[in-house]
Order: structure tokens, then C-alpha cells, then sequence
């Protein structure tokens, strides 16, 4: 069981740069997330999805953008790369709403933006 | 706003020590409260959960006691080991809300 998996472990950008982190889950999961973790700064959420086709802002959405066009796979965009991006990403998804069902992560994305 | 606070860390204990860290909470309703543990190079996970006061969440020796009266949810381990090594987080989510708030973690040393 792979549960939820993330691409690329780490990336070295350019500013201006742009790229998309994949991420997919093969536990049938409806909730989908995107947190960045910096250090001492906890995890702030990004975006996120209750299933396929309808997504949301969460608290630190500029300069990304996501799609969700199966229920598998939670792809996060960043069209125009700057330093302030560099931080780890997180993945994660839950069966239900997380106040009943637990957020299961992926390894996470070191990303650099130089 | 609904918010987190954890103690500072690291915290760096011997084997075998007593563990207790700090988690404390403001909400505007009667939240879920949770532990989430991150391992070296890994995403967090679950580790307890408390979903309404005077509850008790316990895990691989790990307790924390939904304390609604001092707003606390602070993690216990009676005797820990070097496998415990890792990043806690402590969070809490409304239940009207979708969203999970965490703290901002607090890193755990253990010495052989």
C-alpha cells in the first residue's frame, strides 16, 4: 500500500522558474491538501480539494495554483518561482473531513528557489 | 483566531527520561485535539487523538488528557527511548470547520 506519494524529493529553481510537484494517493481518499512546512513556522495549508473538480484557498495560497481532476491526484503549480517559495511541501489526504478521519502525509518536496 | 502553542524546543533528554511536552490552545468552539509525530525525512502522522474534554488519547506509551479547564493537551511518555527522536506536533480542528490548525512543532532529542 504506497498510500500518499510525492515528486520530485527535491528541486533546485531558478526565480522566475516554474514547475509542479505531483502528488497522488491510491487510498480512494475524498480530502486533499497542500501545506509548506518552514522551519519553526509549523505547516501552513496552501490549497485544498474535497474531491474531484472543486478546490479551495487555504491560508497561504499566492503564487500557486491546483487542479483536481481525478480523485488520485492533487497536482500543485507554481507558475513564477520566487525565493520567498523555498520551504518543504506537504501532501496529505483524508478519507472525510480531518476532525473525523486522520490526514495520512507524503514525504514531502524540498523545494529551492535561487 | 483559533491558534496553537507548543513549547519551544529542541528538547534533548536521556534515555529512559520523563517526557512532557507543552500544548496549549485557544478556540472560539470545543475543538478535536491531536498529536501528529514527524520522523527524520518523513511526512507526520498520527500519534493520539482527543475529540472532547477529559478524554484521554494514548499511543506507543505516548498520553495526552483533554484538559478543557487550563486548555491543555500536553504529551506524556512515561520512559522514552531513542526511537522517539522526531518533530511533535500538537493540533486542533473545530468540527465546523474542515481545516486543521497545527502548532508550530517542537523537536525531541533522545541521548543513548
Amino acid at each position: 500500500n504506497a498510500g500518499v506519494t510525492q515528486t520530485p524529493k527535491f528541486r533546485i529553481l531558478k526565480i522566475g522558474q516554474s514547475m509542479t510537484l505531483q502528488c497522488t494517493q491510491d487510498m480512494n481518499h475524498n480530502y486533499m491538501y497542500w501545506y509548506r512546512q518552514d522551519p519553526g513556522m509549523g505547516l501552513k495549508l496552501i490549497y485544498y480539494s474535497v474531491g474531484a473538480g472543486i478546490t479551495d484557498k487555504g491560508e497561504v495560497p499566492n503564487g500557486y495554483n491546483v487542479s483536481r481532476s481525478t480523485t488520485e491526484d492533487f497536482p500543485l503549480r507554481l507558475e513564477l518561482a520566487a525565493p520567498s517559495q523555498t520551504s518543504v511541501y506537504f501532501c496529505a489526504s483524508s478519507w472525510a473531513a480531518s476532525y473525523n478521519s486522520p490526514l495520512h502525509f507524503g514525504n514531502g518536496t524540498r523545494l529551492t528557489v535561487t | 483566531g483559533d491558534s496553537v502553542t507548543q513549547m519551544e524546543g529542541p528538547v534533548t533528554l536521556s534515555e529512559e527520561a520523563f517526557l512532557t511536552i507543552n500544548c496549549t490552545y485557544t478556540a472560539t468552539g470545543y475543538p478535536s485535539l491531536f498529536w501528529y509525530v514527524q520522523y527524520p525525512g518523513e511526512g507526520l502522522q498520527l500519534l493520539l487523538k482527543a475529540t472532547k474534554a477529559d478524554d484521554k488519547g494514548s499511543n506507543k506509551g505516548f498520553e495526552a488528557t483533554y484538559r478543557k479547564e487550563t486548555t491543555s493537551f500536553h504529551l506524556e511518555k512515561g520512559s522514552v527511548q531513542v526511537s522517539d527522536s522526531a518533530v511533535y506536533f500538537c493540533a486542533l480542528i473545530l468540527n465546523r470547520d474542515d481545516k486543521i490548525i497545527f502548532g508550530k512543532g517542537t523537536r525531541l532529542h533522545i541521548l543513548p
